[in-house]
């Protein structure tokens, strides 16, 4: 069954540290891939998504993609305890049904002041 | 600025009793889908609608049924709900499936079978 992976935690970095999240994909013809962040008892938001191979910046996030070791990562600088949730990987998988985004089952961070 | 309505917010049953969860999106966006959310297992697919007309099985369809009403609704449906399908219950859409489409997700509601 094709999957996303995600190591689920938890991750604690104190402030100021830079955190590192990692996911990886089972599909080799998944193209883009997507970060979330879920509050607990939030619905997931956005972060951002990535579907070109190399880095993307926002803010204090970048996201990393590595399509041949089927690998993305989400490093986030100078964290702050507001950062302190779960993170989503997701991806679109195609399936015998169609295409669909599929989630890993996330990693909490714990982000200590 | 709605973005994707789900109700209930919470909903407590029994086991066997039927009911529908109601989600509609006013993004004019042509994908929806359902998701459940439980502890350690993140979220998992359910069903999905591609597009207006269309529905496909997610990774756990079993015990749902679901219907795509018109473009701005899709609903999912417990016809006997069981202690297992207590969970959170995520709607969300996104303007197509695949490519840099992100999904816009509902405020969810809480389930409990007992």
């Amino acid at each position: 069954q094709k999957e996303v992976e995600q190591n689920s935690g938890p991750l604690s970095v104190p402030e100021g540290a830079i955190a590192s999240l990692n996911c990886t994909y089972s599909d080799r013809g998944s193209q883009s891939f997507f970060w979330y962040r879920q509050y607990s008892g939030k619905s997931p938001e956005l972060i951002m998504f990535i579907y070109s191979n190399g880095d993307k910046e926002d803010g204090r996030f970048t996201a990393q993609l590595n399509k041949a070791s089927q690998y993305v990562s989400l490093l986030i600088r100078d964290s702050q305890p507001s950062d302190s949730a779960t993170y989503l990987c997701a991806a679109y998988l195609v399936n015998q049904a169609g295409t669909a985004l599929i989630f890993g089952k996330g990693t909490t961070l714990s982000v200590s002041s | 600025n709605a973005g994707v309505t789900q109700t209930p917010k919470f909903q407590v049953l029994k086991t066997g009793q039927s009911m529908t969860l109601q989600c509609a999106q006013d993004m004019n966006h042509n994908s929806m889908y359902w998701y459940r959310q439980d502890p350690g297992m993140g979220l998992r697919l359910i069903y999905y609608s591609a597009s207006e007309g269309t529905t496909d099985k997610g990774e756990v369809p079993n015990g749902y049924n679901v219907s795509r009403l018109n473009k701005r609704e899709f609903s999912l449906r417990l016809e006997s709900a069981a202690p297992s399908q207590t969970s959170v219950y995520f709607c969300a859409s996104s303007s197509l499936t695949g490519g840099d489409s992100p999904l816009h997700f509902g405020n969810g509601t809480r389930l409990t079978v007992t």
